[in-house]
């Protein structure tokens, strides 16, 4: 029969070019974001983070963008590699306090050669 | 330099057995946290604990999970007895302390109930 699950939104993009994976948090309250990227059969992997005093983070051919007044976060990847094929997480969390990350469901990018 | 260590890397099992997974944190961290991954629910936190100490078991299903942290280089997640619904991938993360600090995860013990 047919399996019910999350379904995780697909972004397929040619290699070489560039990547923008979406991500929309629910807490207002949330002020440190990670994004993480978990290849088949392996753990999450930390790519780049952000904290809320800052809209924009750069990294080795990654960048996050910050929106606060939307609750809105992206990741871009510039010149996609097929090495980059993979869910993306991303994920939000409270400062003060002890640490709870929250997880979104995750975006597959799948890289065409 | 190692990463956070889980073993095993799958387990088979029928239902009613007990099951140990078993994490390694990174040296250093002292952040440890298990997470069940579904296609049904995605990511989920089970447990957080800080210098050892269970801050928040929320996460833990029912009475069947149990986990601990008897010193700063090890943990282990116990279900006794095992069901199918608990087949899943479990994950252990650790970090540094405090907040704003990223977790980090090692490759998961894919657990799967007869």
């Amino acid at each position: 029969g047919e399996s019910v699950g999350l379904h995780l939104p697909t972004l397929s993009v040619q290699e070489g070019d560039n990547s923008i994976i979406n991500c929309a948090y629910s807490n207002s309250a949330s002020d440190y974001f990670i994004w993480y990227k978990q290849e088949s059969g392996k753990g999450p992997q930390f790519i780049i983070d952000i904290r809320s005093n800052m809209d924009k983070r750069q990294g080795q051919r990654v960048t996050v963008l910050l929106n606060k007044t939307v609750k809105h976060l992206s990741l871009q990847i510039a010149a996609t590699q097929p090495g980059d094929s993979a869910v993306y997480f991303c994920a939000e969390n409270i400062s003060g306090g002890y640490q709870k990350v929250t997880f979104g469901t995750g975006t597959k990018l799948q890289v065409i050669p | 330099d190692a990463g956070v260590i889980q073993s095993p890397r799958h387990e088979v099992t029928e239902m009613g057995q007990e099951v140990t997974l078993r994490c390694k944190p990174i040296s250093g961290h002292n952040s440890l946290f298990w997470y069940r991954q579904t296609m049904m629910r995605g990511l989920e936190l089970l447990i957080y604990f800080n210098n050892n100490v269970p801050i928040d078991d929320s996460g833990m299903p029912e009475d069947r999970f149990s986990a601990k942290m008897p010193n700063a280089s090890f943990s282990t997640l116990k279900i006794q007895p095992s069901e199918p619904r608990d087949s899943a991938v479990y994950f252990c993360a650790s970090s540094l302390a405090g907040s704003n600090q990223p977790q980090h995860f090692g490759d998961g013990t894919r657990l799967s109930i007869l």
